[in-house]
């Protein structure tokens, strides 16, 4: 249980192109789910916080309107990198928490990432 | 500010051999903790938790030690084996609730 999966797991795109990645749920429902992003030897670092039905909340630094999020529904979260450009290039991952734990302190479960490299 | 760091940007041990894993966290209203192992190109998969009421907890070959009076949370892997090389991670709530904060990160090697 408690599969997260993401789509695609690598792009190449041209600089200036927008990218869109998805991240679902595959056996839970997740009322929260988590975008990272993860430079080469470095630790994860959060991005935002994407809450079914609602905007997503993000970290300081972080550009609301180039990293679009929309968690439509509870079993999927979409990240679109606009106009993207070669600093944008990262390992983006996503988790998701299990609406049912009914704990603050949910354990989050990790999708396999994906590698976007803008040229 | 909230911050998770670990002792040991490195370490290697060899194959049988017991590998312990640091972490020291700052924030002392933190009430729980993840350990997660990441292999090169994939995502972090969840290891072992622990919550603050508890100072010890036990899983398959892995053992997690949280002792909050120095802040300090330590993962334990019992005759390591190759498929263990990772980068591990520990992982804590804070105040902030479901947000988690992530340590640097520990790259565990395991020489046959």
């Amino acid at each position: 249980g408690a599969v997260v999966s993401q789509h695609p797991s690598w792009v190449i795109c041209k600089s200036g192109t927008s990218v869109k990645i998805e991240c679902r749920s595959l056996d839970f429902q997740a009322t929260t789910m988590f975008w990272y992003r993860q430079f080469p030897k470095q630790s994860l670092m959060l991005m935002a916080t994407s809450n079914e039905g609602s905007k997503a909340t993000y970290e300081q630094g972080v550009e609301k309107d180039k990293f679009l999020i929309n968690h439509a529904s509870l079993t999927l979260s979409t990240l679109t990198v606009t106009s993207a450009h070669p600093e944008d290039s990262s390992f983006y991952i996503c988790s998701a928490r299990d609406v049912w734990s009914g704990v603050s302190t949910d354990t989050q479960y990790f999708g396999p990432g994906t590698r976007l490299t803008v040229l | 500010g909230e911050s998770v760091g670990l002792h040991l940007p490195t370490l290697s041990v060899q194959e049988g051999d017991n590998s312990i894993i640091n972490c020291a966290y700052s924030n002392s209203a933190s009430d729980y903790f993840i350990w997660y192992k990441q292999e090169s190109g994939k995502g972090p998969q969840f290891i072992i938790d622990i919550r603050s009421n508890m100072d010890k907890r036990q899983g398959q070959r892995v053992t997690v030690l949280l002792n909050k009076t120095v802040k300090h949370l330590s993962l334990q892997i019992a005759a390591t084996q190759p498929g263990d090389s990772a980068v591990y991670f520990c992982a804590e709530n804070g105040s902030s609730g479901s947000r988690l904060t992530f340590g640097e990160g520990t790259q565990l090697t395991v020489n046959p």
